[in-house]
């Protein structure tokens, strides 16, 4: 079986702070994939990033930045400098080479920027 | 832009009197989703669609059903919507070329279903 754990529900900052999202993930697959979506208030799930098991190199978008440690199985993901238009729910996921492209997905971290 | 699209983005029906949502997309993407999101929670998959193979969820109640008649277009049907079942309905789509391929779902804006 699969689980995402995200244990921030909710984290709060101030404009131009630095901020972590953590997610842990549990899988017996060989090959997955993790995932991050955001959601901001009107709803709709925003692809952010996708990263394979086999593929341990940091990634860096702009203001984003994803590290994945396969030690912890952990992918966290830090926004530099926030911005009042970070504030979503941010989701982390996983599927892998026996769900498919099945999601499963943590409970959401909600993140409030604060101006 | 491809994109996927759903309407409406609001949704409002009594108690019982049945409901369908719309999703259409334009990445001919062979498979599409419907999840269904409730306050404060992450997607619950409802089912999917593997091109014309409909996939359902153990633990879908009867009462939503699913439609999908071509490859642009899929309905998610609400027989009779019951006060438990208002929620944001997300429609989902991944390439799929095969089927346990891994893809990534891309989601439309949902539709906001309130039931009176």
């Amino acid at each position: 079986a699969q689980k995402v754990t995200q244990a921030q529900t909710e984290i709060s900052v101030v404009e131009k702070e630095d901020v972590t999202l953590d997610c842990v993930y549990e899988t017996r697959d060989t090959t997955y994939y993790l995932f991050w979506y955001k959601q901001p208030p009107s709803g709709e799930l925003v692809f952010l990033i996708r990263r394979n098991s086999f593929d341990e190199q940091n990634e860096i978008s702009g203001r984003y930045s994803w590290n994945f440690q396969k030690s912890t199985s952990s992918f966290n993901f830090t926004i530099t400098a926030s911005q009042v238009v970070d504030s979503a729910v941010y989701f982390c996921a996983l599927s892998g080479e026996t769900s498919g492209s099945r999601l499963t997905f943590g409970e959401g971290t909600q993140l409030t920027v604060n101006p | 832009d491809a994109m996927v699209i759903q309407n409406p983005r609001y949704q409002v029906t009594q108690f019982g009197k049945p409901v369908t949502l719309s999703c259409s997309q334009t990445l001919n993407h062979n498979v599409m989703y419907w999840y269904q999101q409730k306050s404060s929670q992450a997607p619950k998959l409802l089912f999917h669609y593997y091109d014309k193979d409909f996939n359902n969820e153990a633990d879908t109640p009867d009462n939503f059903q699913s439609r999908r008649p071509n490859t642009s277009f899929c309905f998610l049907d609400i027989r009779s919507p019951g006060l438990g079942d208002a929620a944001m309905y997300l429609c989902a789509t991944s390439r799929g070329d095969y089927p346990l391929s891994t893809d990534t779902q891309y989601f439309g804006p949902g539709t906001r279903l309130t039931v009176l």
